[in-house]
């Protein structure tokens, strides 16, 4: 078990470029989850994966967003035309299912917009 | 409403002491979850404790518990013997709805400081 692994760890970068991120999650887990996490803030809820299938989306997830989870194994997570407001830290978790069954976090990526 | 209510915006307490970090929730499903998580300054989000709500006894885990009062709906984590190694963010969160259902709200989180 090696964890979930996200990268990059840090990634900075100017207003209206696009950034994707990349979300390894621990290999036997079919649930595969995004959240948002600003200073002094819990993490927010983003999108949520089964397997390959997206099944919810929060509407903090504007049109800019897309995340997807072609085989059901590893996720990216892109921003188009990013803005200040989507400088935040971006977790990564996944689980097996189960309702007591933990999500299990990667370490984030930490986005800067210039 | 929030779903989630931390009302210790920050807690100090002395090393060895017991300290307990108040969870209130908001849900008007039959059937969820609650969870504890540590993230400590480096980033990390690590799992501590899980209670079910039709779970009848608190659950425990190593020098962590959780006083679940359903009537009340909270859910404090009672940290015993405090450690050092305990200062950190805590977070109270809750799955709603079915159990295969995964979707978790995080509450605003609690600055524990462990004193030596």
């Amino acid at each position: 078990d090696t964890g979930v692994s996200q990268d990059p760890r840090h990634k900075i970068t100017k207003r209206g470029q696009n950034v994707t991120f990349r979300c390894d999650p621990i290999s036997e887990h079919n649930r595969l989850y995004w959240y948002r996490q600003t200073l002094g803030q819990g993490p927010e809820f983003l999108t949520y994966f089964q397997n390959e299938a997206q099944l919810e989306k929060s509407r903090l997830l504007s049109d800019r967003f897309s995340a997807e989870r072609p085989k059901g194994s590893f996720s990216t997570l892109e921003i188009q035309r990013t803005e200040q407001g989507d400088s935040a830290m971006y977790l990564c978790a996944s689980s097996s299912g189960g309702g007591g069954e933990p999500q299990h976090f990667g370490d984030g990526t930490r986005l800067s917009i210039l | 409403a929030q779903k989630i209510t931390q009302t210790q915006p920050g807690m100090f307490v002395q090393e060895k002491e017991a300290v307990t970090l108040d969870c209130t929730y908001d849900t008007s499903d039959q059937s969820y979850g609650l969870f504890w998580y540590k993230q400590p300054s480096s980033g990390e989000m690590i799992f501590l404790i899980y209670q079910g709500s039709y779970d009848e006894q608190n659950a425990t885990e190593g020098r962590y518990s959780l006083n679940f009062q359903k009537a009340r709906k909270s859910a404090n984590l009672v940290i015993s013997a405090s450690q050092l190694g305990d200062s950190a963010m805590y977070f109270c969160a809750m799955r709603e709805g079915q159990r295969g259902y995964q979707k978790v709200t995080f509450g605003t989180g609690t600055k524990l400081q462990v004193i030596p």
